[in-house]
């Protein structure tokens, strides 16, 4: 029973297009997370959400715009995709403050 | 800027040693901390958190917190082949409501 599940696994695609990633957790978490990996292997978060409201939100471009439907389900839509997007997002949820559960990673490639 | 700062590696130890893992801390309003091990193409996983100063063992890993001193470290007693990973560490920031991690650390595991 997946606890963080995101798709899709693997998004190839344009300079220039508009995508989504889509994440769900089953573990009653109030908090999740986006994070991007680059390809240094550096973790570095981007949102986050308590409760559907975005309480975090890092120096990101304003073409990434995440959306919180409900506690379990964080989604990333990103618009006008340049080069330097492509790199691994993951999904997290966790108990606040504590430790974090992960998705298995969307990786990104803009070609 | 808080930070959390590890030796990215690589660390190399024979098979059946102890791999010694460390990391600082720049926030000393930080009170818990975590070591998550990353696969190559996989997701983070938590495998040990520490919230007090002293040691705090689970199996063949020890989690140390050293307040004073803004320090973590991990030992992995009898290391495997199969420990032979990314080994992120990870402080909660309080005030920012966010888990800052470190770069990682690989560790090599030679049978």
């Amino acid at each position: 029973d997946t606890a963080v599940s995101q798709t899709p696994k693997y998004l190839v695609t344009q300079m220039g297009n508009d995508k989504s990633i889509k994440c769900e957790q089953n573990l009653g978490h109030d908090t999740m997370y986006w994070y991007k990996q680059d390809s240094k292997k550096f973790l570095k978060i981007m949102f986050s959400y308590n409760n559907k409201e975005l309480i975090i939100n890092e120096t990101v471009p304003n073409r990434f715009s995440p959306k919180s439907p409900d506690k379990a389900h964080l989604n990333l839509h990103i618009n006008s995709l340049e080069l330097g997007d492509s790199a691994v997002y993951f999904c997290a949820s966790s108990p606040q403050g504590s430790e974090q559960y992960f998705g298995p990673g969307t990786r990104l490639t803009v070609t | 800027q808080k930070e959390v700062e590890q030796n990215s590696g690589p660390l190399s130890v024979p098979e059946g040693a102890i791999a010694s893992l460390n990391c600082t801390y720049s926030d000393r309003g930080s009170q818990s901390f975590f070591w998550y091990r990353q696969y190559s193409g996989k997701s983070p996983e938590l495998i040990m958190s520490i919230y007090s100063n002293g040691d705090k063992e689970d199996g063949r890993f020890t989690a140390q917190l050293n307040k004073a001193s803004q320090y973590v470290s991990l030992l992995i007693r009898d290391s495997q082949p199969s420990d032979s990973a990314t080994y992120l560490c990870a402080a909660y920031d309080t005030g920012g409501f966010k888990t800052i991690f470190g770069a990682g650390t690989r560790l090599f595991v030679k049978a």
